[in-house]
């Protein structure tokens, strides 16, 4: 375990719905990332936050919409996806963005 | 923009023996940080080996090894005494060393599924 979790680990929401992912860390550090992984894909940063201040937003579609209301905690918020929003949604935290980053086990999100 | 190229989708080595899994990167930065990120099987991803590009000597950890060629702009990992525990999808990224617009975008290629072999 890297100490980064995240909840659900499985999603299946319909096209609709609403839900969120949840990534908790408490590790003491300061800047926490979104990322999708999908198949045959690299990883694609999605957002990152420092000190709960969004420094990153990588033109990431308005259904997807980011918050963290303090270092410890971050949520993915989604609403109205597309089938091809099914992925896997990483969580990652790092205390010196230099240096490594501690990634959770992911959310699988299918979305149907 | 930076890119990063892993040409092998897929290797295979025995178990004791070595493999060198190969990345490629394209960027204008002199200042940056090239890493390589283990995820086993549905398991977390974890950092394998870290090499700060104005260091010439090159990372090691233990059985695991970089070639890093910053001319060549050529970043390889070399696992020695290959292990059933390193079966893995193995990720080279890259994230440039000054701060500013984009510092915190680390950048992954494709990715490279070992599979190590009884």
């Amino acid at each position: 375990e890297t100490g980064v979790t995240q909840t659900p680990r499985h999603l299946v929401m319909g096209m609709t719905n609403k839900k969120s992912l949840k990534c908790e860390q408490h590790l003491g550090h300061n800047a926490m990332y979104w990322y999708k992984q999908s198949a045959k894909k690299p990883l694609e940063l999605m957002f990152v936050y420092s000190l709960e201040e969004r420094v990153e937003n990588n033109s990431v579609p308005s259904r997807f919409s980011p918050e963290c209301p303090n270092s410890s905690h971050l949520f993915l918020h989604l609403h109205t996806l597309q089938p091809e929003d099914s992925a896997l949604y990483l969580c990652a935290s790092s205390q010196d963005r230099r240096l490594k980053q501690y990634f959770g086990p992911g959310t699988r999100l299918t979305v149907t | 923009a930076q890119t990063v190229t892993q040409s092998q989708p897929e290797m295979s080595v025995q178990e004791a023996e070595t493999v060198t899994l190969s990345c490629t990167y394209d960027t204008s930065e002199n200042n940056y940080y090239l890493f390589w990120y283990k995820q086993p099987p549905s398991r977390q991803m974890i950092l394998v080996i870290r090499q700060e590009a104005y260091k010439q000597q090159n990372a090691t950890e233990n059985r695991f090894s970089v070639n890093f060629q910053k001319a060549a702009k050529s970043f390889s990992l070399k696992i020695s005494d290959s292990q059933l525990g390193d079966t893995a999808m193995y990720f080279c990224a890259f994230m440039k060393g000054n701060s500013g617009a984009g510092s915190y975008q680390l950048t992954f290629g494709k990715g490279t599924k070992l599979s190590v072999i009884p």
